[in-house]
Formats: C-alpha cells, sequence, structure tokens
C-alpha cells in the first residue's frame, strides 16, 4: 500500500500565481487533513474533511480552499499564493470508526512563494 | 483557546544519556494525546494515550499521561544518534478527530 501520497514534491511560485497540492489515501480513510508546518510551530491545521462530502476549517484557513473529491482524494488550492504561505504542507488522514486509530501523514510539499 | 505546549523547544545530550520531553494540554474536548516523531520528513507515529497512567512503552521509548493534571512526558532510555528528530505532542479533539499540535521539541543526540 502506497499510504498518503502527494503532488507535487517540491514548488516554487511567484506571488500571485495559483496552484493545487494533490493528495491522496489508499487506505480507505474516512477523513482527511491539510496542515502546514512552519519553523518553531509544529503543525497548524488549515482545512479537514471528516467525510467525503464535508469540509471545515481549521486553525488557519484563510488564503487556502480545498475540495474532497471522493473519498480517496483531497486537494488543497492557494488562489493567489503569498511569501507568508511559504511552508511545508502535510496531508493526513484517518478513520475515526476505530478508536484506536490514528492519522497517517503524506510525505510533505516544500512550498516556497517569492 | 485550546493549546498544547511542549518543553524544552530543544535539547542536546551524549549517547547513553536519558531524556524526558514534556507535553502539557488545555484542551476542551479531549479524546487522546499523541506523540509522533519527525526525521525531516513526514511524522510518524510513537504513540497514542487516552487512559491516565497506564504507561505505553516501545523499544526504549515508553510515555504516560496524566489527565488531572493535563500532562504527558515522553521518556528516552540510553539515547542514540537515531534518535535525533524532532519530538511532536499532539492532542486529538473528540467530535472532529482535529489533532492540535505543540511546537515540537529538536532532540539532538551526540556521538
Amino acid at each position: 500500500n502506497a499510504g498518503v501520497t502527494q503532488t507535487p514534491k517540491f514548488q516554487v511560485l511567484k506571488t500571485g500565481q495559483s496552484m493545487t497540492l494533490q493528495c491522496a489515501q489508499d487506505m480507505n480513510h474516512n477523513s482527511m487533513y491539510w496542515y502546514r508546518q512552519d519553523p518553531g510551530m509544529g503543525l497548524r491545521l488549515i482545512y479537514y474533511s471528516a467525510s467525503e462530502g464535508t469540509t471545515d476549517k481549521g486553525e488557519v484557513p484563510n488564503g487556502y480552499n480545498v475540495s474532497r473529491l471522493n473519498k480517496r482524494e483531497f486537494s488543497l488550492r492557494l488562489e493567489s499564493a503569498a511569501p507568508s504561505q511559504t511552508s511545508v504542507y502535510f496531508c493526513a488522514s484517518s478513520d475515526r470508526r476505530h478508536h484506536t486509530d490514528t492519522q497517517y501523514f503524506g510525505p510533505g510539499t516544500r512550498l516556497t512563494v517569492l | 483557546e485550546d493549546k498544547v505546549v511542549q518543553s524544552p523547544l530543544s535539547l542536546v545530550v551524549h549517547e547513553g544519556d536519558t531524556v524526558t520531553l514534556n507535553c502539557s494540554y488545555e484542551v476542551t474536548n479531549f479524546r487522546s494525546l499523541l506523540w509522533y516523531k519527525q526525521e525531516k520528513k513526514a511524522p510518524t507515529f510513537l504513540f497514542m494515550l487516552t487512559s491516565s497512567g497506564i504507561e505505553k512503552k516501545s523499544g526504549r521509548l515508553s510515555s504516560i499521561l496524566d489527565k488531572k493534571e493535563l500532562f504527558s512526558i515522553l521518556n528516552i532510555t540510553a539515547t542514540q544518534t537515531g534518535d535525533s528528530a524532532v519530538y511532536l505532542c499532539a492532542v486529538e479533539e473528540f467530535n472532529t478527530g482535529k489533532l492540535i499540535f505543540g511546537q515540537g521539541t529538536t532532540l539532538q543526540v551526540k556521538p
């Protein structure tokens, strides 16, 4: 199993450009999450999707949009990138039907906005 | 506001030392506390703690939760250079499954 996959691994954008980060999981998980990680700040939740067809804001949603395309895929879009969005982005998924299940993380996308 | 605070933020030890990492939290709808290890890539799961006073152990790593005092500790005994990493503590919210992360503790183990 591939687990959680993310594309691209690296991306450089100019201010004002748009792009979509892709995430897919093959574990049949219901819930999916997007986090960003900045130096010294741990991971912060941007958006999450508790189940197919639903999305909700996390701690830092401004400047982002998401789409839960189907059960497997959850994309994150930056409509007009800003230097403050330079970060490492992680996608995660979990199956919350089981109390002992945890979140599994993808390899991350390193985004630089110039 | 919900928050998770880790201490220390960074730590340098020598191989063979024992370290204790701390995590305190204030989260309204607590479901579980998780520890992750991150080595320049995605966080990898170490422990999930839901009940007070029950130690979870995996090799040289162990962790325990105190739900009355709202903290957890992660112990690493006989440290090795391969233990060098950022250790993340996170609290899972009950209804949403959202994880609230602490800042992380950067551990460097010198030979």
